[in-house]
């Protein structure tokens, strides 16, 4: 099956500094990928949508200066999180569409970040 | 707007029992629809999936879904709940004029006791 590789799992960080997550899919080729972020105890909401070679998709109320996302190749799309604060600590996964078959992705294993 | 309900944010049943998670979408164009578990600290597992066709799914781990068009619902059920279905579980309808990005529901944490 389609696997999708998240990394890290897990990330602690000081409050003013960024944090690059990766987000890969291992075996198959993904144009598209999305980014969402679960609060504690909440459901996923949809951050972002990542396009390979464009500029990303943002949903309303996130802002594209403090969560910059970036799709350079068919099987990598990052998502830094710049001069994070502690309410930026939750838990981050990401989605990859495969190409051949648009009407499902598959999530990564997910991040948790903390900012102290 | 698209949107997802499920009703119950927590349910409670003995090991043996069976199971039904209800699930209520909104979306203007027939939808595709999904059911994913989450261990706790872990990313999402997808257990099946509806885009058209017969309208009762079956999925991994013994799970089955029914697409109700009338009702605008895709229930879970499980005839016989395992220690090991302990998780929660999120329904999620596809946009697909967006690329298929995922609108989830509150999700649902399941308990299941001995």
């Amino acid at each position: 099956g389609a696997v999708v590789s998240q990394h890290p799992s897990r990330v602690i960080c000081k409050s003013g500094t960024s944090v690059k997550i990766e987000c890969r899919s291992l075996d198959f080729q993904a144009t598209t990928m999305f980014w969402y972020r679960q609060f504690p105890k909440q459901s996923l909401m949809l951050m972002a949508t990542s396009n390979e070679g464009s500029k990303a998709t943002y949903e309303q109320g996130v802002e594209k200066d403090k969560f910059l996302i970036n799709h350079a190749s068919l099987t990598l799309s990052t998502l830094t999180v710049t001069s994070a604060h502690p309410e930026d600590s939750s838990f981050y996964i990401c989605s990859a569409r495969d190409n051949r078959a648009d009407t499902e992705a598959f999530f990564g294993q997910g991040t948790r970040l903390t900012v102290v | 707007a698209q949107s997802v309900t499920q009703p119950d944010i927590h349910i409670t049943v003995s090991e043996g029992a069976s199971l039904e998670l209800r699930c209520n979408y909104s979306y203007g164009a027939t939808p595709y629809l999904f059911w994913y578990v989450q261990s706790p600290g872990q990313g999402l597992q997808l257990l099946l999936k509806y885009f058209s066709g017969d309208t009762l799914v079956q999925g991994i781990k013994g799970f089955e879904a029914e697409f109700k068009r009338s009702q605008s619902s895709f229930n879970l059920r499980k005839p016989s709940v395992h220690w090991s279905d302990a998780a929660e579980y999120f329904c999620a309808v596809g946009i697909m004029e967006y690329g298929n990005k995922l609108v989830f529901g509150a999700g649902t944490i399941l308990r299941v006791k001995s």
